[in-house]
């Protein structure tokens, strides 16, 4: 079935610190969904994009959608405690509103 | 505005019993989708509504697995008999089809089956 590589796995960070992850595919997306989860909590959608090249922030987030439609990235600058969670990558590839889901980043931010 | 509401937050029950687990999905919403978490398997889509009919149930581990949407407030997922790997979190999420794949989920049925 169609997969998403999201990646990395997990990152320990110090507070402050900007944090990039990215989801990789096989197959040409035409949106590409950033949601973040936190423990207890369903997702929560934090940013969408639509073509590709876009970029669109969010406060501290930011977000691309690769220009191959293959690819998109999430960055998180000057990260506080609040950002842990597990961020997820989703990409739908046509209309039927099935999204494919990345394995999720997890955030971790060392004392 | 009122999210996804899900019902129970967590339940517990034995092996062999039955659970059904519920949602009701934003207002004004037309799809309406089902998922299962896991550690080992991530989110999985189990199936899925548009306007109150089944579109793809593909995902739906087995025939133990039931959901249903009476009307376009409500819907439930039903296990009978449950078994321990069935253990997980299900998830419901809904969107409306002028929303671009925009998924918004509730906050999850954690489930264990002992």
């Amino acid at each position: 079935g169609q997969q998403l590589n999201q990646s990395p796995q997990s990152m320990f960070i110090q507070e402050g610190e900007d944090v990039s992850m990215n989801c990789t595919s096989s197959s040409i997306f035409n949106t590409w969904l950033w949601y973040k989860q936190d423990p207890g909590e369903g997702p929560v959608l934090l940013i969408a994009l639509y073509k590709a090249g876009e970029l669109t922030s969010n406060g501290r987030l930011t977000a691309q959608f690769g220009i191959t439609r293959k690819d998109s990235f999430l960055n998180i600058s000057a990260s506080i405690p609040s950002d842990v969670g597990i961020y997820f990558c989703a990409g739908a590839m046509d209309s039927n509103y099935q999204l494919i889901w990345g394995a999720g980043t997890k955030l971790i931010i060392k004392p | 505005d009122a999210g996804v509401i899900q019902s129970p937050r967590h339940e517990v029950t034995e092996m062999g019993q039955e659970v059904t687990l519920r949602c009701k999905p934003i207002s004004g919403h037309d799809y309406l989708f089902w998922y299962r978490q896991t550690m080992m398997r991530g989110l999985e889509l189990l199936i899925y509504f548009n306007n109150n009919v089944p579109i793809d149930d593909s995902g739906m581990p087995e025939d133990r697995f039931s959901a249903k949407m009476p009307n376009a407030s409500f819907s439930t997922l039903k296990i009978q008999p449950s078994e321990p790997r069935d253990s997980a979190v299900y998830f419901c999420a809904s969107t409306t089809s002028g929303s671009s794949d925009e998924q918004f989920f509730g906050p999850g049925t954690r489930l264990t089956v002992l």
